[in-house]
Formats: C-alpha cells, structure tokens, sequence
C-alpha cells in the first residue's frame, strides 16, 4: 500500500514563476513532514521538513505547506529558477510507528523553462 | 565536513554471485540507514542502526540480505545468490540520534545480468 502519494509524475514552469509539488498521505500517524531533491545519478538531498504541529515551514525560496485535515502537503518554490530542475520527493515519518523510517512517495519531476 | 559516502557506485554482477556495498556516514552521526530505490520510485527503507545495533528491517529485507555495523561507524549490505530483481539503487543515509534529517550518499548501483 502506497503511504505517501506523488500523483504528478512530472510538472513544467517558466522560470521566475511559482512552482507547486503537491503530495497526500494516508497514515494518520505520520507526525514529520520532508521534501528531498534529487539530481541525476545523486542521492536525495534534504529540502525542508515540517512537524505535523506547523501548518507552514518557510525557508528563503522554499515554503511547505501542511493541511492535517486532507492529509496533503505541498511544496511552493518561488520563483523558480533553472537549478531546481530535478526530481523532488516528500517523505514521512511517525514518531509511535519507528520515528527513523523515511516513507517516501513515487517523486515528481520539475522541469523549469527559461 | 565530508557527507555520506558509498562505495562502489556502480556493481555489475551475474545473478547467483554474492556482492557487498559500502557506507561510511557522517561522522558524528551515530544512526545509519539502508534504502532501497528502483526505476521510477522513491526510496524504500530496508533496515537501520544505532551505532553498532540494528534496530529494524523491512520485510523487504529478505534472508538473503545482511547488514552489519560492526564498530558503530561503516556499514556494509550484502546481498548473497542475487536475482534479477535485486537491480536497483542501494542508497545509505545518517543522521544523529534526536536530529533530522536524514542526510544521503549517492548511492551504489546494482545490476544484475
């Protein structure tokens, strides 16, 4: 069973312009919230998290936003630039069910136009 | 401040041989992970140490895989007889017990012909 869900397998967006990556989860007790950004042939490297008590984590260009009640949190990069084409995964862990393990959903692939 | 660092990055074996991966995690982080990931899908978690205890497996994690970490520091994976469905990207990550998140290698490629 898929915990974490990418439904958007890819997503296109002029540079300068918002980008939205969006993801739901089905497991109530996911209580943290990660994004992760992946190059070609690296591993994942770590975005911004958020804990399941914050409905928002803001970090320079990076926002994540988290509605507890649909299970669905998001991404917003604005404005995007050229280097955030890459794959991005969110992921989720709970803190009763082994705090450690990362469930991570299928990706969405970024591409930015200039 | 080296990060996570795997070796080899790349293995390529006939199925039925025996291979081992390498992890060495940051050095002050005393918890280390195996994932695994395939074309197409995100990593999945197959198994973690705290220092020198392994502390879960995946039920991905079958007999014929083996993590140790004997000393608390390196890790290695092997996976013994391999099957063609063991191709994928075997990704290792740390962090340090109470902190988040968890940081990755570039991960070793397996692939089986």
């Amino acid at each position: 069973d898929q915990q974490v869900k990418q439904n958007s397998p890819s997503l296109s967006v002029q540079e300068g312009r918002i980008s939205i990556l969006n993801c739901d989860y089905t497991n109530s007790m996911f209580d943290y919230f990660l994004w992760y950004k992946k190059y070609p042939a690296e591993g994942p490297t770590f975005l911004i998290s958020i804990s399941s008590i914050k409905d928002k984590n803001e970090d320079g260009r990076f926002t994540v936003f988290l509605n507890k009640s649909a299970k669905h949190l998001s991404l917003h990069i604005v404005p995007s630039q050229p280097g955030d084409s890459a794959v991005y995964f969110c992921a989720a862990s709970s803190t009763l069910q082994g705090a450690q393990k990362l469930v991570f959903g299928q990706g969405t692939r970024l591409t930015i136009n200039p | 401040d080296t990060g996570v660092s795997q070796n080899p990055r790349h293995k390529i074996t006939k199925r039925g041989q025996n291979v081992t991966f390498r992890c060495d995690p940051i050095s002050e982080h005393n918890r280390l992970y195996w994932y695994r990931q395939t074309l197409g899908q995100g990593p999945e978690f197959l198994t973690y140490f705290q220092n020198e205890a392994q502390l879960e497996k995946s039920r991905l994690l079958s007999d014929r895989f083996s993590a140790e970490r004997p000393k608390g520091s390196f890790s290695t994976l092997e996976i013994q007889r391999t099957e063609q469905g063991d191709s994928a990207m075997y990704l290792c990550a740390s962090n340090a017990v109470g902190g988040q998140p968890q940081h990755f290698g570039d991960g070793t490629r397996l692939s089986i012909l």
